[in-house]
């Protein structure tokens, strides 16, 4: 069955530094992969997706993914970390075959720190 | 451009009553809709989701129900409210398809006491 995970629940960074948030996937098929971005006592936004084509898609709010299909891997990245930025990440996975339906991962709390 | 409402913003119920929560698009026809439930501390379950009037798939056995009464209408229902019902209920739309990304409402924290 596909399923996608996040490691590190809690991801703690310095404010302008380098954002990292990891996600993987497995997937017996090819996958379409998002990110999205929740701010307290809200609904998801989205950030950026892959479909096809370019393997580095570049989303909302600086942040960036690259789809690499030899590790699995959709990581999302920020050159620069804000305070703005803190708030709790998804990432997500859907299919061919997976009846329109989204997959989330557990979700990563970004926390920034002056 | 497309906008998801959700309502009541909060609700605070006891043990054993009913629950309706409304959700509804406009801007688009005939989305795929769908129901989250968030619990404290935990990522997002998959509760219903429909893919046109009256049909609807439900995720996980529980003490809840859905209904798509219209086409961009959706309603999450209960007859009775348990303890474990509490949580942050969002509900989203996508277009018909395996690509295209869904776009969530501001939800509904219910809390059942």
């Amino acid at each position: 069955a596909q399923s996608v995970t996040q490691l590190g629940s809690h991801v703690s960074v310095s404010e302008g530094a380098l954002v990292l948030l990891r996600c993987n996937y497995s997937s017996s098929v090819p996958p379409y992969l998002f990110w999205y971005v929740q701010y307290p006592n809200q609904g998801l936004q989205l950030l950026l997706k892959y479909t096809t084509g370019a393997t580095l898609v570049k989303g909302i709010n600086g942040f960036e993914a690259e789809f690499k299909k030899s590790e699995t891997s959709f990581h999302l990245t920020k050159p620069s970390a804000h305070m703005s930025d803190a708030a709790e990440y998804f990432c997500a996975v859907s299919w061919a075959g997976g009846g329109n339906k989204l997959t989330f991962g557990t979700g990563t709390q970004l926390k920034v720190e002056l | 451009s497309q906008t998801i409402h959700q309502w009541p913003a909060t609700l605070v119920q006891p043990v054993g009553s009913p629950l309706s929560l409304e959700c509804t698009v406009e801007g688009t026809s005939n989305p795929n809709l769908y129901w989250y439930r968030q619990a404290a501390g935990r990522g997002l379950q998959l509760l219903f989701y429909s893919v046109g009037i009256g049909q609807i798939s439900s995720e996980v056995p529980q003490n809840l129900s859905a209904s798509r009464p219209q086409d961009r209408q959706f309603i999450l229902s209960s007859k009775k409210l348990l303890l474990s019902d509490s949580g942050f209920y969002l509900c989203a739309w996508s277009l018909a398809g395996i690509a295209y990304e869904q776009y969530f409402g501001p939800g509904t924290r219910l809390t059942v006491t």
